[in-house]
């Protein structure tokens, strides 16, 4: 079964600092990535995407993430965090034909002014 | 619509009622799913909806959980002799349509806060 993993909980970091979320998942075939976000009070969108092509996705407001195959990853990192990106990540993945999405648990990033 | 729609926005239920909760999905999109999120636990699939298939059923916790779709559209999602552990944000998502290679992107509604005492 698919699975995905979100190392870290939450994540407290002042502005301007760089941001790494770790995401890794489990399915051995094809697979297409997504990275959600959260805003405090809001739905969940979506930042950023990977189905096939170039490993490293740019999303908005600055995000990116980079597939890297043989470690099952798709990280998201911001180099320069504002206070505004307070909010809660969640990484997901489906694989082969299945078409629901597998979420991981999430990760809150607080950001300090 | 322009997005997705649920309601109700928050339910206040008591243990052994039942509850419906539903989902207004994004006009023309075919299909559509339901997600439980709950504090701590991240995005919970439970069900999910394509076209006239037969759904997918494989995330429902138990009988007591059911949903249906009529007309392709519109759906609900109901849970029988509700207990306080199925307090929790159900969302409903909807996408354009599913392909083999599963490349969906799902748009989210707002979600129903159910909170049974």
């Amino acid at each position: 079964a698919q699975s995905v993993s979100q190392h870290n909980h939450h994540v407290i970091l002042s502005e301007a600092a760089s941001l790494e979320l770790g995401c890794n998942y489990s399915y051995g075939g094809t697979v297409n990535l997504f990275w959600y976000v959260q805003y405090p009070g809001q739905h969940l969108q979506l930042l950023l995407k990977y189905f096939s092509g170039d490993p490293l996705v740019k999303g908005i407001k600055g995000f990116e993430a980079e597939f890297i195959k043989s470690k099952f990853s798709f990280n998201l990192r911001k180099p320069s965090v504002q206070w505004s990106d307070t909010a809660e990540y969640f990484c997901a993945v489906n694989g082969g034909s299945q078409g629901n999405l597998i979420f991981g648990k999430g990760t809150k990033l607080s950001v300090k002014p | 619509g322009a997005g997705v729609s649920q309601s109700p926005s928050n339910k206040v239920t008591e243990k052994g009622k039942d509850v419906e909760l539903r989902c207004d999905p994004i006009s023309g999109h075919t299909a559509l799913y339901w997600y439980r999120q709950s504090l701590g636990q991240g995005l919970e699939f439970l069900i999910y909806f394509q076209g006239n298939s037969a759904p997918d059923k494989s995330g429902l916790p138990s009988d007591r959980f059911s949903a249906e779709r009529t007309g392709g559209s519109v759906s609900t999602l109901t849970i029988q002799r509700t207990q306080q552990e199925d307090s929790a944000v159900y969302l409903c998502a909807s996408s354009r349509r599913v392909v083999t290679s599963g490349a969906n992107v799902l748009t989210f509604g707002a979600g129903s806060r159910l909170t049974v005492l």
